[in-house]
């Protein structure tokens, strides 16, 4: 357990649906996060939240829309998704303190099938 | 633009072999280094943090080791244990803010047979 938490586990949605995907930390960190994970790539980063404020938006399309509302939780807003954004979602945390030290929380991911 | 790349791309190995990871980076300006593991439709979990001023990391049976001028790292498991089968990432910290340019390796997929 790494103090992150994502639901649902698992989310099969049609390309029309509209669907939201949640994180929660309760590590008193100040940073949160949002990776996708496609089959064989690497871990992209999608989007990034320090201080409830969006810090990074690593060209991400707009049918993703992620929601800050305090430094706890985070969501990420599914919309009109394509087949090609079947994959593993992660939401990780980090005390961003600007430490060199500091590590980054995983939480299990959503495991996100567009039919 | 920081490129990390991982080698190999998949192991097998018999239990209680020792065995090394190796991660690979452009660009040296990194404030740290982590490596992840993990397993199959799963989170990531933290194994060890290298930071740009340490040479190395234990903890365990694992040890990390930093070389940025050479823009290396290495992941050593000592003793595998099939429990250790998962995937291994390494992930380089840029010079910028917290993580907002950290950029992972494709990772390691190891299997360590009874």
């Amino acid at each position: 357990e790494t103090g992150v938490t994502q639901t649902p586990r698992h989310l099969v949605m049609g390309m029309t649906n509209k669907k939201s995907l949640k994180c929660e930390q309760h590590l008193g960190h100040n940073a949160m996060y949002w990776y996708k994970q496609s089959a064989k790539k690497p871990l992209e980063l999608m989007f990034v939240y320090n201080f409830k404020e969006q810090t990074e938006n690593n060209s991400v399309p707009s049918r993703f829309s992620p929601e800050c509302p305090n430094s706890s939780h985070l969501f990420l807003h599914l919309h009109t998704l394509q087949p090609e954004d079947s994959a593993l979602y992660l939401c990780a945390s980090s005390l961003d303190d600007g430490a060199t030290n500091e590590k980054l929380f995983f939480g299990s991911g959503t495991q996100l099938s567009v039919l | 633009k920081q490129e990390v790349t991982q080698i190999p791309a998949a192991l097998s190995v018999p239990e209680g072999e020792n065995l090394v990871l190796n991660c690979s980076f452009t660009d040296s300006a990194i404030y740290n280094l982590q490596w992840f593991r993990q397993d199959p439709g799963k989170g990531l979990t933290s194994l060890l943090l290298i930071q740009s001023s340490q040479r190395e990391q234990t903890s365990g049976r694992l040890n990390a080791s930093l070389d940025k001028s050479s823009g290396r790292s290495t992941l050593y498991i000592a003793a595998s244990q099939p429990g250790d089968s998962a995937t291994y990432l390494c992930a380089v910290n840029g010079m910028k803010t917290s993580y907002d340019k950290v950029i992972f390796g494709p990772g390691t997929s190891l299997s360590v047979i009874p």
